[in-house]
């Protein structure tokens, strides 16, 4: 049972133009969400994260948006960037479970030069 | 302070041997946890310390895997009896009290059974 889906393994996009990367997720119990990036032979690295009492936050170029009756939240990086390549998890937690994160399977982006 | 560090990067093991793995949180982190990372999945959670207390192991987590963090620092998970389906990537992260889910990572400990 998958609680938190990320349904593109992968996606390219032209420098300079906008990548989304969107996830989904079916707990209710879920009240906060992350991006971790994460480049080859490295550990994720913590992008962003959002609270399920907003529904955007903003982080220079990375905006992260979540829409809790659709229980769905996507990464918003513009202007993209060829050093964003990597891929992207989105994961999701609960205050009440000691912060133990449940993560998707990973979205590869590839921004072209 | 350099990050969360573990130790060794790789492992080759043998079916049947026992391996274990060093973790070095962040200093002033006082929540350190370990998730396995196989390939094509996200990471899954093992085992989440506050301090010295061992307080969440998940059902992943078989009576083949110990974890403990003496003294609410370094952390170590043991892995008895190796199997091939333990090959994966073993992470550590550490976060300080009320850091919600931004976490630390290391750069994980490759654990390859043969």
């Amino acid at each position: 049972d998958q609680q938190v889906k990320q349904n593109s393994p992968s996606l390219s996009v032209q420098e300079g133009r906008i990548s989304i990367l969107n996830c989904d997720y079916t707990n209710s119990m879920f009240d906060y969400f992350l991006w971790y990036k994460k480049y080859p032979a490295e550990g994720p690295t913590f992008l962003i994260s959002i609270s399920s009492i907003k529904d955007k936050n903003e982080d220079g170029r990375f905006t992260v948006f979540l829409n809790k009756s659709a229980k769905h939240l996507s990464l918003h990086i513009v202007p993209s960037q060829p050093g964003d390549s990597a891929v992207y998890f989105c994961a999701a937690g609960s205050g009440g479970s000691n912060y133990k994160l449940t993560f998707g399977k990973g979205t590869l982006l590839t921004v072209n030069p | 302070d350099t990050g969360v560090s573990q130790d060794p990067r790789h492992k080759i093991t043998k079916r049947g041997q026992n391996v274990t793995f060093r973790c070095d949180p962040i200093s002033e982190h006082n929540r350190l946890y370990w998730y396995r990372q196989t390939l094509g999945q996200g990471p899954e959670f093992l085992t989440y310390f506050q301090n010295e207390a061992q307080l969440e192991k998940s059902r992943l987590l078989s009576d083949r895997f110990s974890a403990e963090r003496p003294k609410g620092s370094f952390s170590t998970l043991e892995i008895q009896r190796t199997e091939q389906g333990d090959s994966a990537m073993y992470l550590c992260a550490s976060s300080p009290m009320g850091g919600g889910g931004s976490y630390t990572f290391g750069s994980g400990t490759r654990l390859t059974v043969v």
